[in-house]
């Protein structure tokens, strides 16, 4: 089934560690984005990527690097991870680079718990 | 003063009933508003997209958009519990190449 995967589903993490998330789509989308969900706060963008090669900061952007070597694949790595950054991550991708032409397609999510 | 507001509620609407979903936005320029539909652990889907004045009507979904107002609405008739769930509300805002998301409105259908 065509789609986001994204891995792991939940982690915890203790603080300052490493973390990549990671997220592969097989629908061929140009554009893909990080959000991360807090209860109150919604979801807020972290990092976007427009196409293959090109990333963009979102409205959270501080603590997260990505990376989009290819088409498919959009991991988000957190540096030295602290408490704040728990949250519920979600991967998302659509067709065309601008975000209200076509619709945003979700992955599941991970949930991760910083201690 | 958050760009999308939506009242977090929680809103509780009988079964059959009208449930009647709000959300206002700071960016005068906005030009496409979008409702997702978020069930509880899931991720969201888009259920709604409106791109100028007035209403848009999908089976029992009406999303009703007022530029002068700022505002944008999503009506649900014949509410039914199946639609329970968090409804996100969500502005592109014009040059910043971003979807602003409001934080939420979680509705409950009571059967």
């Amino acid at each position: 089934i065509a789609g986001i995967t994204q891995a792991p589903t939940s982690q915890i993490l203790a603080a300052g560690r490493r973390m990549t998330l990671r997220c592969t789509q097989d629908m061929r989308h140009n554009a893909m984005y990080w959000y991360r969900q807090d209860l109150g706060l919604g979801l807020r963008l972290i990092h976007y990527s427009n196409t293959a090669g090109t990333t963009g900061k979102g409205e959270v952007p501080d603590g997260y690097s990505v990376s989009r070597a290819n088409t498919d694949d959009f991991p988000l790595t957190l540096a030295s991870a602290v408490p704040s950054q728990t949250s519920v991550y979600f991967c998302a991708s659509s067709e065309l680079s601008a975000p209200g032409n076509s619709p945003l397609h979700f992955g599941n999510g991970t949930r991760l718990t910083v201690t | 003063q958050k760009e999308v507001e939506q009242n977090s509620g929680p809103l509780s609407v009988p079964e059959g009933a009208i449930a009647s979903l709000n959300c206002t936005y700071s960016d005068r320029v906005s030009q496409s508003f979008f409702w997702y539909r978020q069930y509880s652990g899931k991720s969201p889907e888009l259920i709604m997209s409106i791109y100028s004045n007035g209403d848009k009507e999908d089976g029992r979904f009406t999303a009703q958009l007022n530029k002068a107002s700022q505002y944008v609405s999503l009506l649900i008739r014949d509410s039914q519990p199946s639609d329970s769930a968090t409804y996100l509300c969500a502005a592109l805002f014009q040059g910043a190449q971003k979807l602003v998301f409001g934080q939420g409105t979680r509705l409950t259908i009571n059967p």
